[in-house]
């Protein structure tokens, strides 16, 4: 089982370069979401997703954006690099739940480095 | 908002030994509690759960206590090994909505052989 498959792994990019992380699920869970995680802080939402064509920001949106045409796939651009960028992100689905319970599954993570 | 402390500092024992992670929450309402298990090179994964006041959530040999008097939910482990070595994350679930995880800092433990 694919499970959520985040690409690329790794990535060095220049001050002022774009790209955009590309995150894809197999398992047809409604939310998504774009965590980063910076050393000994944890990690922090920058974007979700509750279905297609629905997105919000997180706790640290700034300098990124989202978009989630299709149930399986949703991609982070990043516009403008900078070295505050420099992190390990993660992509996560989750099935809709109205309990509020569910469970995350996370990608293996796509490291980067703006210099 | 809702948040979650985890205690200071990695974690460093020898196999065998007893493990015990502090977390502390401050939530409204009444919030699911998570741990999570990060492996080297990995994403994280759930470890266990607890979704009301009382529950114990179990798994691997790992326990945490969903303590509402305390606002904790402190993991345990009574003999650990060195494949348990990883970073392990206290997380809530409750007045975002729509699964929306507040994690704490984590805590890099490391078992010795």
């Amino acid at each position: 089982n694919a499970g959520v498959t985040q690409t690329p792994k790794f990535r060095i990019l220049k001050i002022g370069q774009s790209m955009t992380l590309q995150c894809t699920q197999d398992m047809n869970h409604n939310y998504m979401y774009w965590y980063r995680q910076d050393p000994g802080m944890g990690l922090k939402l920058i974007y979700y997703s509750v279905g297609a064509g629905i997105t919000d920001k997180g706790e640290v949106p700034n300098g990124y954006n989202v978009s989630r045409s299709t149930t399986e796939d949703f991609p982070l651009r990043l516009e403008l690099a900078a070295p505050s960028q420099t992190s390990v992100y993660f992509c996560a689905s989750s099935p809709r739940d109205s309990s509020n319970t569910g469970e995350l599954f996370f990608g293996e993570g796509s490291r980067l480095t703006v210099l | 908002g809702d948040s979650v402390t985890q205690m200071e500092g990695p974690v460093t024992l020898s196999e065998e030994a007893f493990l015990t992670i502090n977390c502390t929450y401050t939530a409204t309402g009444y919030p699911s509690l998570f741990w999570y298990v990060q492996y080297p090179g990995e994403g994280l994964q759930l470890l266990l759960k607890a979704t009301k006041a009382d529950d114990k959530g179990s798994n691997k040999g790992f326990e945490a206590t969903y303590r509402k008097e305390t606002t904790s939910f402190h993991l345990e482990k009574g003999s650990v090994q060195v494949s348990d070595s990883a970073v392990y994350f206290c997380a809530l679930s409750g007045y975002y909505g729509n699964n929306r995880l507040a994690f704490g800092k984590g805590n890099q433990v490391v078992v010795i052989p």
